[in-house]
């Protein structure tokens, strides 16, 4: 089955501490991205990667760090520079093709801090 | 002013009933629209997209899109317990990178 997968599908952080999350879809979509959602609020964009070795920052990318070096995987790194990481993590896939652009999402990562 | 602007409800109809829910966005150049429902806890799932202005049918839904007034809509009939989400507009600007904007989402409530 095609699809996005997210891992893992609750994390803990620390103080301090560095943590990755994983995506990874088999749509053979060129685009990937990583939202963030907050309580009430809509999703926020964090980066981008339209193909691989290449990626943009989003709206919100500070205190946040990618690498796409498959086209496959796009994982995202939570440093200890973002200091309210508290939140539901959202990553994405599309195929542009046309001009119209449709994302798909992950199950998601709700991240917490202890 | 939002980009993209909907009413976070919620909005609780009987079942059976019609869901009405609209959302309206800033940028004129926008060109193509998206529905996503939410469960509470879980990810977007895409309902439907439209990009000509008019109405847009798949199932129940209904997607409307008038351009000129820039307001998109989607209409649910026969609204089900199981409808009971939170139901995200996104729009997506014309662009090398088409970047896609998402409002705040309306809650609805179909009640039994």
């Amino acid at each position: 089955d095609g699809g996005i997968t997210q891992s893992p599908k609750y994390l803990f952080r620390k103080e301090g501490q560095n943590v990755t999350l994983s995506c990874e879809q088999n749509l053979n979509h060129d685009a990937m991205y990583w939202y963030r959602q907050d309580p009430g609020q809509g999703l926020r964009l964090i980066y981008y990667s339209q193909i691989v070795n290449d990626f943009q920052k989003g709206d919100i990318a500070e205190g946040y760090s990618v690498s796409r070096e498959k086209k496959e995987s796009f994982p995202l790194t939570v440093t200890s520079a973002q200091k309210n990481p508290t939140a539901f993590y959202l990553c994405a896939s599309s195929s542009p093709g046309g001009g119209w652009e449709t994302q798909y999402f992950g199950p998601g990562t709700r991240l917490l801090v202890l | 002013q939002k980009e993209v602007e909907q009413n976070s409800g919620p909005l609780s109809v009987p079942e059976g009933a019609i869901a009405s829910l609209n959302c309206t966005y800033s940028d004129r150049v926008s060109q193509s629209f998206f529905w996503y429902r939410q469960y509470s806890g879980k990810s977007p799932e895409l309902i439907m997209s439209i990009y000509s202005n008019g109405d847009k049918e798949d199932g129940r839904f209904t997607a409307q899109l008038n351009k000129a007034s820039q307001y998109v809509s989607l209409l649910i009939r026969d609204s089900q317990p199981s409808d009971s989400a939170t139901y995200l507009c996104a729009v997506n600007r014309f662009g090398g990178y088409q970047k896609v904007t998402f409002g705040t989402g309306t809650k609805l409530q179909v009640i039994p």
